[in-house]
C-alpha cells in the first residue's frame, strides 16, 4: 500500500508564499491525493484533490491562495500571500483497494 | 449543506464497548462510501474503517479489524461504527468522514472516546 511522507513542520512570515510537500512512496507516483487543513482543537477541512498531472479540484470556499502542483512523486499545496489564519497542520490523503492512508501532517507556522 | 455529525463517545473502561453513530444530511447517503478517521491526543490521523455506499463492502485498519464494526443504515442516513475489546490506544477523536471520488471531501466536528479505568 502507499506511503505518504511529509515533513513535521515549516514556516513562512505574513504575506509571503510557502509550498508544503507530500511525497508518494515508490511505485505509487501516480496517486491522486487530497489535501485537508486542520486548525488546533478542530474537525479536518478538505481543500482539494490533486492528480498526478498537477491538475487539482478545491472544495467549496477555499480562497485562490490555495493551489495544487504536481512532480513525479511529489504533491505540493502552495499558499500564496500568507495570513494568520493560514497556521495550522495540513494533511495529505491517499487511497487503495480496501484502505488509506494519511501522511504524518505538516504543521505550519506564520511568522 | 454537506452535514455529518457523529455521537456517542464516552468514557470506558478497557475491554469495554461503544458505539458511534454519524447522522448525515444535505446529501444523498447511499451514494457515497463513508469513513470513521481517528486522531490520538497529539498525533496525526488515522484512518479507521470504511463501507460502500450500499453497505456490501466495509474495510478495516489493521489496528481495529476484528473488534471495530462499521455499518450503515441508508434509511436513516447513519453510520455507525461498533467499538468491542476497546484499548487504551483505541482513546482518541473519532471523525465521521464522506468520501467523495475516493478521497474525503467532508469532515464531521468528531467525538471523543477516552479508555481507562
Amino acid at each position: 500500500q502507499p506511503v505518504l511522507t511529509q515533513s513535521s513542520s515549516a514556516s513562512a512570515s505574513l504575506g509571503s508564499s510557502v509550498k508544503l510537500t507530500c511525497t508518494l512512496s515508490s511505485g505509487h507516483s501516480s496517486y491522486i491525493i487530497a489535501w485537508h487543513q486542520q486548525h488546533p482543537g478542530k474537525a479536518p477541512r478538505y481543500l482539494m484533490k490533486l492528480e498526478g498531472s498537477g491538475s487539482y479540484n478545491k472544495g467549496s470556499g477555499v480562497p485562490d491562495r490555495f493551489s495544487g502542483s504536481s512532480s513525479g512523486p511529489d504533491r505540493c499545496l502552495t499558499i500564496s500571500n500568507l495570513q494568520s489564519e493560514d497556521e495550522a497542520a495540513y494533511y495529505c490523503e491517499t487511497w487503495a483497494t480496501n484502505t488509506r492512508v494519511f501522511g504524518g501532517g505538516t504543521k505550519l507556522t506564520v511568522l | 449543506e454537506v452535514q455529518v455529525v457523529e455521537s456517542g463517545g464516552d468514557l470506558v473502561q478497557p475491554g469495554g464497548s461503544l458505539r458511534l453513530s454519524c447522522a448525515a444530511s444535505g446529501f444523498t447517503f447511499s451514494n457515497y462510501g463513508m469513513h470513521w478517521v481517528r486522531q490520538a491526543p497529539g498525533k496525526g490521523l488515522e484512518w479507521v474503517s470504511g463501507i460502500g455506499g450500499s453497505g456490501d463492502d466495509t474495510y478495516y485498519a489493521d489496528s481495529v479489524k476484528g473488534r471495530f464494526t462499521i455499518s450503515r443504515d441508508n434509511s436513516k442516513n447513519t453510520l455507525y461504527l461498533q467499538m468491542n475489546s476497546l484499548r487504551a490506544e483505541d482513546t482518541a477523536v473519532y471523525y465521521c468522514a464522506k468520501g467523495g471520488g475516493g478521497y474525503v471531501d467532508s469532515w464531521g466536528q468528531g467525538t471523543l472516546v477516552t479508555v481507562s479505568s
